[in-house]
């Protein structure tokens, strides 16, 4: 199967800080991403739609200046949580479709754990 | 918006027995069922998906069933293991795109 990939795994940061996420497409290319934010012992909640070449559709209640979004390329989307604090303290994760907005199954990322002080 | 219900939320079983977790959608242009079974601190695992224009699918240990007149489809594990022991996600997309709304998960666990 399709590979994806995140960095880091694990961050620490301190309330007000911005932090990035990366997530690639290692063997395919992905004009569509997907981010999720997990809190512990509940699912796995949309956050945005990362779409290569024009800007991320966000899910409502998710507040599109905090939560950065760049789809630079076809292999890369970065989420940048901007004046972080201890409540998005989560497990972020992303994940690519393979065949594009055409197809279903998607790929995910190994998450990115972020701890904020 | 889509909303997906899942049950139970914990489920117990002994190993070697049975275990079936059971999902609702709302949005009757559902097309796509995935479940994922999540170890602690780890990325979703898709363990089995079906597609709206089958019934039941099956993968050695693991059937997944759907019923589109009642819009809900569950989860079957047969001989369970301890290994089987995790979290477990139903999914679905709605529409004609690929957008997954989860289930609130099961937290399987399997005794010895």
């Amino acid at each position: 199967g399709a590979v994806v990939s995140q960095h880091p795994s694990w961050v620490i940061c301190k309330s007000g800080t911005s932090v990035k996420i990366e997530c690639r497409s290692l063997d395919f290319q992905a004009t569509t991403m997907f981010w999720y934010r997990q809190f512990p012992k509940q699912s796995l909640m949309l956050m945005a739609t990362s779409n290569e070449g024009s800007k991320a559709t966000y899910e409502q209640g998710v507040e599109k200046d905090k939560f950065l979004i760049n789809h630079a390329s076809l292999t890369l989307s970065t989420l940048t949580v901007t004046s972080a604090h201890p409540e998005d303290s989560s497990f972020y994760i992303c994940s690519a479709p393979q065949g594009g907005s055409s197809s279903n199954e998607q790929f995910f990322g190994p998450g990115t754990r972020l701890t904020v002080l | 918006g889509e909303n997906v219900e899942q049950h139970p939320s914990t489920l117990s079983v002994q190993e070697g027995d049975s275990a079936v977790i059971k999902c609702t959608y709302s949005d009757s242009a559902s097309n796509y069922f995935p479940w994922y079974k999540q170890e602690l601190g780890k990325r979703p695992q898709l363990i089995i998906d079906i597609r709206s224009n089958v019934g039941e699918k099956k993968d050695q240990r693991i059937a997944v069933t759907l019923n589109k007149t009642a819009k809900h489809f569950s989860l079957h594990i047969t001989e369970t293991q301890p290994e089987d022991s995790a979290v477990y996600f139903c999914a679905d997309t709605t529409g004609g795109g690929n957008k997954l709304t989860f289930g609130t998960g099961t937290q399987l666990k399997v005794e010895l």
